[in-house]
């Protein structure tokens, strides 16, 4: 069954501070890996989309990275903004049309 | 804005009744994708339209079932309401498809069974 992982559940960060978001995964075969940000009851908004052949892809303060061989990727946020306060999903694609989800990370943001 | 938009925001039902929830689709996406968001989980797939035929599937029972238009938005219908169906429905539009073409969500239908 294809599976994705992701930790920490939630974490609380300063203003201003540095955190990271990891996923680990089993679909195979794999297409594309994605990160969306997700606020409370409105709809994800994608952050970022690697293939295999990538391994870093920045959009603003958010980094994420891919290991293709380890099956992880982490996302990194960088001077973190109380606008951040939201829940990161991690989401694999196989190839086919169906996308495998994660749970999601929420991460608070405080002052 | 993603330019996908969804109605009812919010509804309530009671068991047994059914619901139909509606979708439009980004301008020149041909692909929409529904997905069910139980509270403090990740999006599940329910099923996708490609060109007005379903072409993907999830583990949900039949009477979970789709359109899509001509225009390409599309509906949702649940039939027999249980509790469990509480969720947010999300619907996502792309171009090719799900698996490889960026998704664009709507913001979601809260429903409510009771």
């Amino acid at each position: 069954k294809n599976q994705v992982e992701q930790s920490p559940q939630s974490l609380i960060i300063l203003e201003g501070k540095n955190c990271t978001l990891q996923c680990n995964y089993t679909v195979s075969p794999f297409s594309n890996l994605r990160w969306y940000k997700q606020d409370t009851g409105r709809g994800p908004v994608s952050l970022t989309i690697m293939t295999f052949s990538e391994n870093t892809k920045s959009n603003g303060r958010y980094t994420a990275t891919l290991d293709a061989d380890t099956k992880q990727s982490s996302l990194h946020i960088t001077a973190s903004q109380l606008s951040d306060s939201a829940s990161y999903i991690c989401v694999v694609s196989g190839g086919d049309y169906k996308l495998s989800f994660g749970a999601g990370t929420t991460v608070t943001v405080r002052a | 804005e993603t330019g996908v938009t969804q109605s009812p925001t919010h509804l309530i039902k009671t068991r047994g009744q059914q619901v139909t929830l509606r979708c439009s689709s980004q301008s020149g996406h041909n692909t929409v994708s529904w997905y069910q968001q139980a509270l403090g989980q990740g999006p599940q797939f329910i099923f996708q339209y490609y060109r007005e035929e379903e072409n993907g599937r999830g583990n949900f029972p039949p009477r979970f079932s789709g359109l899509q238009f001509p225009n390409y938005s599309s509906e949702l219908n649940v039939n027999a309401l249980e509790l469990d169906d509480s969720a947010l429905y999300l619907c996502a539009s792309s171009t090719p498809g799900a698996s490889t073409g960026e998704l664009f969500f709507g913001e979601g239908s809260r429903l409510t069974v009771l």
